[in-house]
């Protein structure tokens, strides 16, 4: 079993719809959570982070975490073609464990 | 300008012949790292680095090595490069440890034939 499982995707979503991503941990030790967006050539960057179970939000993005059920999850509203991009799911325990990621794209 | 910059970007060589990919970053940054990225596979670990020459293998760490002289340069080295190490890799650097943001190099691209 992978440590950081994501749903496989790709995910195609109309302009100005939310796009739903998903992801699921297997280390309860796990303490922080990340979302690292990587477009197409190009190296990951950080869009979110999350500690405390709850939702955060940052601009169109949030992220919620349930650490009873080992799942944390990133919702984008209002799709736009510049989210376009592949996202890949991190937890950190005493190591950082990605996610094989979950390419999105945004049709217009 | 901060950043993570890795040589060389594109890389074709033949197997066994010896090589190595410069990482270095100009933010102090104690924690570094080398990732391989795989389709399907997602990101995994090569080696990371807590500080200047302390090293740890990660999990994929065969047939790779590194050093850490300086705290902003952290090489990774394949002594006898073989068709399955042909893949992208990433050197990352963080603050302090693996938890914290990971600022990602420009990737390179690597082909063993």
């Amino acid at each position: 079993q992978k440590e950081v499982e994501q749903n496989s995707g790709p995910l195609s979503v109309p302009e100005g719809a939310i796009a739903s991503l998903n992801c699921t941990y297997s280390d309860r030790g796990s303490q922080s959570f990340f979302w690292y967006r990587q477009y197409s050539g190009k190296s990951p960057e950080l869009i979110m982070s999350i500690y405390s179970n709850g939702d955060k939000e940052d601009g169109r993005f949030t992220a919620q975490l349930n650490k009873a059920s080992q799942y944390v999850s990133l919702l984008i509203r209002d799709s736009q073609p510049s989210d376009s991009a592949t996202y890949l799911c991190a937890a950190h325990d005493y190591k950082l464990s990605f996610g094989a990621g979950t390419t999105v794209t945004v049709r217009a | 300008e901060a950043q993570v910059t890795q040589n060389p970007r594109y890389l074709i060589t033949v197997t066994g012949k010896k090589l190595t990919v410069t990482c270095s970053q100009n933010m102090n940054h104690e924690y570094m790292s080398w990732y391989r990225q795989d389709p399907g596979l997602g990101l995994r670990q090569i080696y990371y680095s807590m500080n200047v020459e302390v090293t740890d293998k990660g999990d994929v760490p065969e047939g790779y090595k590194v050093s850490r002289k300086e705290k902003r340069n952290f090489p990774l080295i394949l002594e006898s490069p073989s068709p399955n190490q042909t893949s992208l890799y990433f050197c990352a650097s963080s603050l302090s440890r693996a938890g914290d943001e990971q600022y990602f190099g420009p990737g390179t691209r690597l082909t063993v034939t």
